[in-house]
């Protein structure tokens, strides 16, 4: 059973230009989240999505970042006109079930964004 | 402002030494508590998640317990071995956000042989 897989593992992009990292949950969970490590710092929660909807954006700062978990395919997390602070490790996970938050969130292995 | 915090920042041990690991959060609409261990180049591995006060949990070598009513939950690792050394992550979810982990920074293990 394949677990949370990321890509690319490491991308980088100039100031300004635009960064699209996708997750793919692990089979049968319909619930993703994005964290981000920022240098020096601990994971912190960006957004909680399931298919279709945006559950929970609290951590998601408020202008250039966006994401999406569409019906079919990846969830994605996008970021716009990309600036140096953006560089960090960017992490999905997935769980199972929302009736049970006892489950573990099971992780991918992140995506590691390098802005020139 | 929600704060998970751990202590020690890191810890380096021989081979055969036990190891605790202290976890510290806000006691108040306590939801859940998840452990992880999170070796280099890996994702995070989840270990145990705890939500009852008293909760006690336990997988090979590696145990942990639970104290929700002070806020802290503590990870113990019984005769270190190499394959230990990692850094071990504490996250809580509170009610009203349950799904929304809060991480602490960490705890790096280095276990020498």
């Amino acid at each position: 059973n394949a677990g949370v897989m990321q890509n690319p593992r490491h991308l980088v992009r100039r100031r300004g230009q635009e960064a699209r990292l996708r997750c793919s949950p692990m089979k049968g969970h319909s619930h993703v989240y994005w964290y981000r490590q920022l240098p020096e710092e601990g994971l912190k929660f960006m957004v909680y999505l399931q298919k279709e909807n945006i559950i929970d954006e609290s951590g998601m700062p408020k202008e250039r970042f966006s994401a999406e978990f569409p019906k079919e395919g990846p969830s994605i997390l996008r970021i716009q006109q990309v600036v140096r602070g953006d560089s960090a490790a960017y992490f999905c996970a997935s769980s199972l079930t929302k009736e049970d938050y006892n489950q573990p969130q099971h992780f991918g292995d992140g995506t590691r964004l390098s802005i020139l | 402002i929600l704060n998970v915090e751990q202590s020690p920042q890191s810890l380096h041990v021989q081979e055969g030494d036990s190891t605790n690991f202290t976890c510290s959060f806000p006691s108040s609409n306590f939801y859940a508590l998840h452990w992880y261990r999170w070796e280099t180049a890996k994702s995070p591995e989840a270990l145990f998640v705890m939500t009852l006060n008293g909760d006690e949990k336990k997988k090979g070598r590696i145990s942990a317990t639970l104290n929700t009513k002070e806020g802290y939950s503590y990870l113990y690792i019984k005769g270190s071995q190499p394959e230990d050394s990692a850094t071990y992550l504490c996250a809580f979810s509170y009610t009203g956000a349950n799904s929304k982990l809060t991480f602490g920074k960490g705890i790096t293990l280095s276990v020498r042989p």
